[in-house]
């Protein structure tokens, strides 16, 4: 079955430092989600990425998908103590069904 | 609009009972999830549903049952229940299989 493999699983960041999450999936995919969860809480999602090479930004926030449409990235700008929280993505290889990755549990310390 | 509402927010069971797991939602959506989070673990599917009367198995779906007789509500039941089944339980919806609106998730131990 499809996989989506999602790394680090842990960063610990000085606030104000940068951070990149990736992700990677087995099969092509047709959109790729994600969704951020801060400690405690339920998924909330940031953003749907489509077409291949596709990149949008939301303030700090930067999401890439892969030419192949088989990778991801997020990456966070200047991190703030509101950043923390675990970040998942999530793939869509054309069927109802999302699957997600193990997420990465982001840590700023002031 | 109250979303995606879970309940109970908390459980605690013992093995070998049973529970349905509640959630309903007020946006009219057809799709309908249910995800189990273990530490670490990320989401697994268990059970979705693309409108009322049809279900369909997600990635772990043994030890569960769901139903789907309406377009707001979608319980989850545990028959028998045993430790595996100790996780954080999230239902989710969606209006057309892309962006998950998910409820605040019920915490479920078995002793």
């Amino acid at each position: 079955g499809q996989q989506v493999m999602q790394i680090p699983q842990y960063q610990h960041v000085q606030e104000g430092e940068d951070f990149t999450t990736y992700c990677n999936s087995s099969t092509t995919l047709s959109n790729i989600q994600w969704y951020k969860q801060r400690p405690g809480g339920h998924p909330v999602f940031l953003i749907q990425l489509v077409k291949s090479g596709e990149v949008k930004k939301q303030k700090r926030l930067t999401f890439q998908f892969g030419e192949a449409k088989k990778n991801s990235s997020l990456h966070i700008t200047a991190t703030q103590t509101t950043d923390v929280g675990t970040y998942f993505c999530a793939g869509r290889a054309g069927s109802y069904q999302l699957t997600f990755g193990k997420g990465t549990k982001l840590s700023v310390i002031p | 609009n109250a979303g995606v509402t879970q309940t109970p927010k908390f459980r605690i069971l013992k093995i070998g009972q049973s529970m349905t797991l509640q959630c309903t939602q007020d946006m009219n959506h057809n799709y309908m999830y249910w995800y189990r989070q273990d530490p670490g673990m990320g989401l697994k599917l268990i059970y979705y549903s693309v409108g009322a009367g049809i279900t369909d198995k997600g990635e772990v779906p043994n030890g569960y049952n769901v139903s789907r007789s309406t377009t707001e509500d979608f319980p989850l039941r545990l028959e028998l229940a045993a430790p595996s089944q100790t996780s954080v339980y999230f239902c989710a919806s969606t209006p057309g299989g892309d962006i998950q609106y998910f409820g605040a998730g019920t915490r479920l131990s078995v002793l």
